[in-house]
């Protein structure tokens, strides 16, 4: 089945650096990614998607990767912040399969100020 | 805010009790989602409903029991639950692929 994996459980980073946050996924025919921030206490919120024809796409402070030929999938978030200490899943799906999402276990990212 | 509001955020259930986590959304999505998620574990989809009509059950127990009556409303009722159980229940909506999720409701069976 569907396996979509975080390479790092946990991640502490200085405040002012730049995290990089990876992730694997199995299947050859997902085609749509999304990467979700999730604070204590709050579900998890949805950061920055891409879809399997690009390779990068640039947001606010935050840049997704993706190497399909490897099936890998990355994060980075740069001028890391105390905010952005929070727990990072990656999710992916293929299509047909009627909006079913696959998701990480999840990256605990800590910023020491 | 997310517009998606999930009550309680708490309950603590014994396994004889029957309960109902509830779900409203405000966003005027067509699709509604329940997830599980436990510690160290990936998120896991219980069960869609597109329009009010159930499109998906992931294999979930029948203790667990659903309910869509209306496009901004999610129930899910719960019926002699196990201690393993316990975890976060977590509703999400789309409209298209982007997944909106509540706080959650922490579930704890004793």
């Amino acid at each position: 089945g569907e396996s979509v994996g975080l390479h790092l459980p946990t991640l502490s980073v200085q405040e002012g650096d730049n995290s990089i946050i990876n992730c694997a996924y199995s299947n050859s025919a997902s085609d749509y990614f999304i990467w979700y921030k999730q604070e204590s206490g709050k579900g998890p919120q949805f950061i920055i998607d891409i879809r399997s024809n690009m390779d990068k796409r640039q947001g606010q402070r935050v840049t997704v990767l993706l190497n399909k030929t490897v099936k890998h999938l990355s994060l980075q978030i740069a001028a890391t912040q105390p905010g952005d200490s929070a727990v990072y899943f990656c999710a992916d799906s293929y299509p047909n399969t009627g909006n079913q999402f696959y998701f990480g276990t999840g990256t605990s990212l800590t910023v020491i100020p | 805010e997310t517009g998606v509001t999930q009550t309680p955020r708490h309950l603590v259930m014994g396994m004889t009790n029957k309960k109902s986590l509830k779900c409203e959304q405000h966003l005027g999505h067509n699709a509604m989602y329940w997830y599980k998620q436990s510690a160290k574990k990936p998120l896991e989809l219980m069960f869609v409903y597109n329009f009010k009509e159930q499109t998906e059950n992931n294999s979930v127990p029948s203790r667990f029991s659903p309910e869509c009556p209306n496009s901004s409303h999610l129930f899910l009722h719960l019926h002699t639950l196990q201690p393993e159980d316990s975890a976060l229940y977590l509703c999400a909506s789309s409209q298209d692929e982007k997944l909106f999720f509540g706080s959650g409701t922490q579930l704890s069976v004793l």
